[in-house]
């Protein structure tokens, strides 16, 4: 079975600095996808960004970028310039692409504080 | 608007008693999904469903059933034999293989 793990249950970071988010996963499977999903205190799912486990350049969207180490199962987050707005919860997130399941397999969350 | 629609916002339960929550979808999406949430634990899958009228359990299923009798529709029901069903549920949906899902708002469950 497929297994996420989050080893900071929380972090902060000053606002307009940088700050990276752990996570590793657990699998046997080479076909698969990663994710970053945010929760805001209105507990609304928000898709922050994915990478494909075929594809060796990193994923980014705007201020949040990955360094995915496939060798190493790690898919780190990094948020720069952080913003107010950045402040939730954070979940990594697997799925593998092979087999007719292809459900979303969660790590435990880091909640992010963006202190002013 | 495109979206996924759960209710009620929160619910609260007497020992006891069934209850169900409902996921309504217009997206077009094939698949539907339940995931229970606690704090400190993340997201947990509770029962999935890739096409209508067939679905799978997901880790933690005991106590839960469900429904797929249209596509647009995946309630589920919180038996009284779940033995601690507070929590916050999540529904959402995804294509076969898009790359991730699409999630509602939620539904705070509170036994009483």
């Amino acid at each position: 079975a497929q297994t996420v793990t989050q080893s900071q249950p929380e972090m902060s970071v000053q606002e307009a600095e940088t700050v990276t988010l752990s996570c590793t996963y657990d699998t046997s499977e080479s076909d698969y996808y990663l994710f970053w999903y945010k929760q805001p205190p209105s507990r609304q799912m928000i898709l922050v960004i994915r990478q494909e486990a075929y594809k060796q350049q990193n994923a980014t969207e705007n201020r949040f970028s990955v360094n995915f180490q496939k060798a190493a199962k790690s898919f780190s987050l990094k948020i720069s310039d952080s913003q107010l707005g950045d402040a939730a919860m954070y979940f990594c997130a697997y799925r593998r692409e092979s087999g007719s399941a292809r459900q979303l397999t969660f790590g435990s969350g880091t909640q992010l504080t963006v202190l002013p | 608007d495109g979206g996924i629609t759960q209710s009620p916002k929160y619910l609260f339960r007497k020992e006891g008693q069934n209850v169900t929550l409902s996921c309504e979808q217009n997206l077009n999406h094939d698949a539907m999904y339940w995931y229970r949430q606690d704090p400190g634990q993340g997201l947990r899958l509770i029962y999935y469903s890739q096409i209508v009228n067939d679905f799978q359990k997901g880790d933690i299923a005991e106590g839960y059933s469900v429904s797929r009798e249209k596509k647009e529709s995946f309630p589920l029901t919180v038996t009284s034999a779940q033995k601690n069903p507070t929590a916050f549920y999540l529904c959402a949906t995804s294509y076969t293989r898009d790359y991730g899902y699409t999630f509602g708002s939620g539904t705070r469950l509170t036994v009483v």
